[in-house]
């Protein structure tokens, strides 16, 4: 079937620390594969996707790879900022019906 | 103006009363679709819809109806609604075939008592 597991969270960071959330996936056929960001009381926004084995997607300074080998597709930036504090989702869908599959998130809380 | 709309963004009610979400989109897009939110478990999908005339269940469909008045126009309904349907509903909007991405409203923040 078709899944998505990503890194538990919540997340505190400092200012200006390195960000990496773990994703990984399993699927049937050739997924695409995005990252959701979710601001406090507001829906779910695309953050990046990628189609493809080997594409890289990237916004705002994040950045994932879509990794075949590894099912992986993590997000990553080099310098969080405080207004990156939110919810992280990652999802795939598949050609079948357009379905999509989310992960269960990850909060984000980035302090001065 | 926003190109998902929900009404209402909040909304308490009791066990037992119908409910009614309504979701509405300019976007032009074909396909529109309903998740519940709830803390630890990510969204789930309750029903989708590829045209006014293809409705389809998703993943948590009981307990929970649809209409798709419109190509715009996607409500979610709660017969006889219970406690443990307390979450967060979005509608999301996409194109039809392919992969491409899903757009999503603001969300309904449901709480029933």
């Amino acid at each position: 079937g078709n899944s998505v597991t990503q890194m538990e969270g919540p997340v505190t960071l400092s200012e200006e620390a390195f960000l990496t959330i773990n994703c990984t996936y399993t699927a049937t056929g050739y997924p695409s594969l995005f990252w959701y960001v979710q601001y406090p009381g507001e829906g779910l926004q695309l953050l990046l996707k990628a189609t493809k084995a080997d594409d890289k997607g990237s916004n705002k300074g994040f950045e994932a790879t879509y990794r075949k080998e590894t099912t992986s597709f993590h997000l990553e930036k080099g310098s969080v900022q405080v207004s990156d504090s939110a919810v992280y989702f990652c999802a795939l869908s598949v050609l079948t019906g357009n379905q999509f599959y989310f992960g269960t998130g990850t909060s984000l809380t980035v302090i001065p | 103006d926003a190109d998902v709309t929900q009404t209402p963004r909040n909304r308490i009610t009791k066990t037992g009363k119908r409910i009614m979400l309504e979701c509405s989109q300019t976007k032009g897009h074909d396909r529109m679709y309903w998740y519940r939110q709830d803390p630890g478990l990510g969204l789930r999908l309750i029903y989708y819809s590829f045209d006014v005339k293809d409705i389809n269940k998703g993943e948590i469909s009981d307990g929970y109806s649809v209409s798709r008045q419109a190509q715009a126009k996607f409500s979610l309904s709660l017969e006889s609604a219970i406690p443990n349907q307390t979450a967060l509903y979005f509608c999301a909007t996409s194109v039809s075939g392919g992969t491409d991405t899903q757009y999503f409203g603001p969300g309904t923040r449901l709480t029933v008592l």
